[in-house]
């Protein structure tokens, strides 16, 4: 079965700097995708960044890039720029791709952002 | 449209009510899920309804009961809940099945 890692419950970065959350997953398949999801307090969960596995190029968003490392199987997302409204529990997912099981949720980092 | 809606906000319920949450989306996907979210922690999956045909029911106690009525609409029954049901109850709705997920605001919900 399909696992999702994030080794770090809690982040802190100050407003302006540059934070990397951590995310390892343990998979055999080879076509599959992943994600990191924000979800603010109270608030609604929001799709981040999305990297399909056969892509060799990180996926970036504006202040959002991931560092996608195959072999290894680490997905890590970085902000730059940080900003207050980046505030919120950041979620780590997988999914075995078209037609192919449900969706697997890392336990989530909680990221601060200090003015 | 890129929303996934979701009614109640809130829900406050007692052990004998009998009452249902239902989710929208009109983005023309095909793959609709019910997820259960307690606090601090991620969203667990309970059900998820391919071409409106239940495709994963994940062990979820039969008094949580899914229906799809159509592409559009999914609604949760909930009958005979216990306190430890109170939850975040999020929908997500995909243009297919393992492609990435929309989610809908969520029903806050709370077993007396």
């Amino acid at each position: 079965a399909q696992t999702v890692t994030q080794s770090q419950p809690e982040m802190s970065v100050q407003e302006a700097e540059t934070v990397t959350l951590s995310c390892t997953y343990d998979t055999s398949e080879s076509d599959y995708y992943l994600f990191w999801y924000k979800q603010p307090p109270s608030r609604q969960m929001i799709l981040v960044i999305r990297q399909e596995a056969y892509k060799q190029q990180n996926a970036t968003e504006n202040r959002f890039s991931v560092n996608f490392q195959k072999a290894a199987k680490s997905f890590s997302l970085k902000i730059s720029d940080s900003q207050l409204g980046d505030a919120a529990m950041y979620f780590c997912a997988y999914s075995g791709g078209v037609g192919n099981n449900d969706m697997r949720f890392g336990a989530g980092t909680r990221l601060t952002v200090k003015p | 449209d890129t929303e996934v809606t979701q009614t109640p906000k809130h829900l406050v319920m007692g052990m004998t009510n009998k009452k249902s949450l239902k989710c929208e989306q009109h983005m023309g996907h095909r793959a609709m899920y019910w997820y259960k979210q307690k606090a601090k922690k991620p969203p667990e999956l309970m059900f998820v309804y391919s071409y409106e045909k239940l495709s994963i029911n994940e062990s979820v106690p039969s008094r949580f009961s899914p229906e799809c009525p159509n592409s559009s609409l999914l609604n949760l029954h909930l009958h005979a809940l216990q306190p430890e049901d109170s939850a975040l109850y999020l929908c997500a709705s995909s243009s297919r099945q393992g492609h990435e997920q929309f989610f809908g605001p969520g029903t806050r919900l709370t077993v007396l």
